[in-house]
């Protein structure tokens, strides 16, 4: 299986910074079907990213993603305080469909 | 707009078997394309894919799992449900029902059930 290494496995942050966010796949994420999703606690995961790169509706600008092949990223331009949670990659080129670890995002 | 609500025991004993059903409404579970899915949460394995079915029957699931999982459909009442047996400790976790695109991101999710393995 296609196994996601999110790093780093905590951010510590202010609000108006800029977080980067990695996901690294032990294979090439086929066809780029590689999405981020962000979770709040007692809440499911939503989704922000797919394909890379598209953000799902109603997912403001601030949010972007990049990357291909094995490495990927998602990037927040400005932290809002309701930005402040935990963050997913899922690949869903290949079966079976796997997620990373997770990043948390905290307030600093 | 879609919604997906999980119900079942929140708590199943050592080796028997876990039944859970999610109704989904605000639409039909006959969407051409997309497939229904469980997928469970827990802090020892992170987000895990159990399964994903189809409204035809077409279903997949995970190898890991395969021996003791089974998915299936109820187009009459617009419900899709899991099955899991002999289970242990290890499979206590937040199960969710989804749905997922035709390529496999999930587009919606339901609230999410514990689900607690103890004698």
């Amino acid at each position: 299986e296609n196994v996601l290494t999110q790093s780093p496995g905590t951010l510590s942050l202010s609000p108006g910074e800029r977080a980067t966010l990695s996901c690294r796949a032990s294979q090439s994420v086929s066809a780029n079907y590689l999405a981020w999703y962000q979770q709040k606690p007692g809440q499911p995961p939503r989704l922000l990213i797919y394909g890379v790169s598209t953000r799902a509706p109603g997912i403001p600008d601030r949010f972007g993603g990049s990357g291909s092949g094995t490495d990927f990223t998602l990037t927040v331009s400005r932290l809002e305080p309701e930005d402040f949670a935990m963050y997913f990659c899922q690949q869903y080129g290949d079966s079976p469909l796997t997620f990373g670890g997770g990043t948390k995002v905290e307030i600093k | 707009q879609l919604q997906l609500h999980e119900s079942g025991p929140g708590q199943v004993k050592p080796s028997e078997t876990l039944s859970l059903t999610c109704t989904v409404s605000g639409g039909s579970i006959m969407i051409r394309t997309d497939y229904w899915a469980w997928i469970r949460q827990s802090p020892g394995t992170g987000l895990q894919w159990i399964a994903s079915i189809h409204y035809s029957g077409r279903f997949y699931d995970n190898e890991s799992l395969r021996s003791r999982v089974a998915i299936f459909v109820d187009t009459s009442k617009n419900q899709f449900s899991l099955r899991l047996n002999s289970v242990t400790a290890a499979d206590t976790a937040v199960y969710y029902c989804v749905l997922l695109s035709r390529e496999g991101r999930v587009d919606s999710w339901g609230q999410g059930t514990l689900v607690t393995v103890s004698s």
